[in-house]
């Protein structure tokens, strides 16, 4: 089974300062899509950013970037100046192949301290 | 925020009981999926639909069946409710679904309990 694996259960970071979440996937497709999801305790999807893998560039959102490493295979999420309400849960996600699912890791919880 | 909304968004039932849930969207996106969340799975697929009374099987299926009469409403039902699914559902929905690789976007879940 392709899988994505997030190796950091819980992490916790103090306000103000940059956290890193990891993300290592398998996949024998070429073009493919990979995004990372914030699920807070209201229990919503949120979706942070995504990767379109056959763009090199690192894709950015405000606060939120990735470091795509296409060759290794690894997606991983930076927040910088990391904020309370960043606290939450983060999924890995992978899109692509001949299905429409998309493939899940199993989280990283990230606690931001005051 | 995507139109989605669940229903209902908490539901507590017996073992052996059917069970409807529904997703309704007001984006007029084709795909549209449901998923269950399970502590240390992740999210998982059931089932998705690719168009109207178009729908095929996801990675954990066994136990529930779908429906789409309309593009707005996608319907997943537990013919007989087990413990084992007892679980949150999600519905998500993306205009393409093409090889997985356009965005989905979800619904704010449902919390199932099968006693």
């Amino acid at each position: 089974a392709q899988t994505v694996t997030q190796s950091q259960p819980e992490m916790s970071v103090q306000e103000a300062e940059t956290v890193t979440l990891s993300c290592t996937y398998d996949t024998s497709e070429s073009n493919y899509y990979l995004f990372w999801y914030k699920q807070p305790p209201s229990r919503q999807m949120i979706l942070v950013i995504r990767q379109e893998a056959y763009k090199q560039q690192n894709a950015t959102e405000n606060r939120f970037s990735v470091n795509f490493q296409k060759a290794a295979k690894s997606f991983s999420l930076k927040i910088s100046d990391s904020q309370l309400g960043d606290t939450a849960m983060y999924f890995c996600a992978r899109g692509g192949g001949s299905n429409y699912k998309l493939t899940f890791g199993k989280g990283t919880l990230l606690t931001v301290n005051p | 925020d995507a139109g989605i909304t669940q229903s209902p968004r908490h539901k507590v039932t017996e073992t052996g009981t059917p069970v409807t849930l529904r997703c309704h969207q007001t984006e007029n996106h084709r795909y549209m999926y449901w998923y269950r969340q399970d502590p240390g799975h992740g999210l998982r697929l059931i089932h998705y639909s690719y168009g109207v009374k178009d729908t095929d099987k996801g990675e954990v299926s066994d136990g529930y069946s779908v429906s789409r009469s309309k593009t707005e409403d996608f319907l997943l039902t537990l013919e007989s409710a087990t413990s084992s699914q007892t679980s949150v559902y999600f519905c998500a929905i993306s205009e393409s679904g093409t090889g997985g690789t356009d965005t989905q976007y979800f619904g704010p879940g449902t919390r199932l309990t099968v006693l």
